[in-house]
């Protein structure tokens, strides 16, 4: 089976840095995903790791540790539309392309 | 941009009505995804579809089914809607990795 594991809510102040973990426990691996969803909203993609290592895009960046099962998502200067929750995911070896396995997610709250 | 199209942003249905979701998607993607949302749950998979006709369950199916008759279209069947079925639901649509993008999500509730 599948576990994904992150904290259920986090809060940081506009300006600093955020580091949001997320471990998992899969009999497989095919990449680990990161979403943002603003309330209300759908998901959209930030950030996909198929191999250890950090992927950095602008304000974003996503690290990915194959052997320990982990990855974290950093957000720097924060700003206070990232106020969302980010959910992490997983593809499933065992399923179809494109078949994620997602975390509950964590709400942050950055406050002014 | 890609676009996947929820029929409908609310719903309200009453126990046991059968309920259908619509969803389109305009890149021509062969993977489409219907999952529900709850709080404290996450994201869980009902069921997805790999190709037209093509279905395979996923983690929670009992009480759904889905359509695939066209290649741009995917639909979520409740046959006799319960209130434990009171959800958001997102449709999701790929063409493999790194992305799968999202509707904007049905919010149902039954009554």
């Amino acid at each position: 089976g599948q576990n994904i594991d992150q904290p259920t809510e986090m809060t940081a102040t506009e300006g600093a840095i955020v580091q949001i973990n997320c471990t998992y426990q899969t009999s497989g691996f095919n990449g680990l995903f990161w979403y943002q969803q603003h309330a209300g909203e759908a998901p959209t993609f930030l950030s996909y790791n198929v191999l250890d290592g950090l992927e950095e895009k602008g304000r974003f960046s996503s690290f990915l540790s194959r052997s320990k099962g982990y990855s974290y998502l950093l957000l720097k200067e924060l700003q206070m539309k990232d106020s969302a929750s980010y959910l992490c995911a997983v593809r499933d070896p065992g399923g179809s392309q494109g078949n994620l396995i997602f975390g509950k997610g964590t709400k942050l709250s950055v406050k002014p | 941009d890609v676009k996947v199209t929820q029929s409908s942003r609310y719903l309200v249905k009453r126990t046991g009505e059968k309920v259908f979701l619509e969803c389109v998607q305009d890149m021509d993607h062969e993977n489409m995804f219907w999952y529900r949302q709850d709080p404290g749950l996450g994201l869980r998979l009902i069921y997805f579809s790999y190709d037209v006709k093509m279905k395979e369950k996923g983690d929670i199916p009992e009480g759904y089914s889905v359509s695939r008759e066209k290649k741009e279209r995917f639909s979520l069947i409740l046959e006799s809607a319960s209130t434990n079925q009171t959800s958001m639901y997102l449709c999701a649509s790929s063409l493999g990795p790194p992305e799968a993008f999202f509707g904007q999500g049905t919010r149902l509730t039954v009554v």
